[in-house]
């Protein structure tokens, strides 16, 4: 069975500072997706990144980067020039061949203005 | 394009008592997936539907149900609520027609709470 283990329950960082927070997981599936959505306090989940297993690129949408490493099967976000808006709990997530997403526990992330 | 919606989104019950929540996908979605989220356990796989049709369920007790109609609305029922059933329930639809639209988009949730 998949598992994702996110390992810091809370993270803080200043406000335009760079942070990283990380995921691993574990499959014996070779083709995979992997996720990370974020949760603001309205409880609205958001698509932050998406990567494809097969892909060695790392995934990269304007300020939130991805370093993939499948072999170790970490999967960690880096969010650069963080704001107040970013601020929320971050779930990474495994998607599989069995249609469902498997979740993380979560981090919380704390922006300082 | 409008995104998903559930409804309703807050709700509150007694024990014993049955509910159902209603989910409306993206236009143009085939597959819904439901999740349940506690404090205690976190996101919680529940079940997924494409096409009418179950595809997979999670490690849940038969009090919970599902079912996904021809318009890709879906439906999810709990019978005899318990204390523990308390939770944000969401809803996700994602294109599913292949291996790379498993995008999942997700509903604002409902939040039961079962006194």
């Amino acid at each position: 069975a998949q598992t994702v283990t996110q390992s810091q329950p809370e993270m803080s960082v200043q406000e335009a500072e760079t942070v990283t927070l990380s995921c691993t997981y574990d499959t014996s599936e070779s083709d995979y997706y992997l996720f990370w959505y974020k949760q603001p306090p309205s409880r609205q989940m958001i698509l932050v990144i998406r990567q494809e297993a097969y892909k060695q690129q790392n995934a990269t949408e304007n300020r939130f980067s991805v370093n993939f490493q499948k072999a170790a099967k970490s999967f960690s976000l880096k969010i650069s020039d963080s704001q107040l808006g970013d601020a929320a709990m971050y779930f990474c997530a495994f998607y599989g061949s069995n249609y469902q997403l498997i979740w993380g526990a979560g981090t919380k992330l704390i922006i300082k203005p | 394009k409008a995104g998903v919606t559930q409804t309703p989104r807050y709700l509150i019950k007694t024990r014993g008592q049955q509910v159902t929540l209603s989910c409306s996908p993206i236009s143009g979605h085939r597959s819904v997936s439901w999740y349940q989220q506690t404090p205690g356990q976190g996101l919680q796989f529940l079940f997924e539907y494409f096409s009418e049709t179950q595809r997979n369920k999670g490690n849940f007790p038969g009090r919970f149900s599902g079912r996904q109609f021809s318009n890709s609305r879906s439906e999810m029922n709990v019978s005899t609520l318990e204390l523990g059933d308390s939770a944000l329930y969401l809803c996700a639809s994602s294109l599913a027609q292949g291996s790379q639209d498993n995008e999942q988009f997700f509903g604002p949730g409902t939040r039961l709470t079962v006194l």
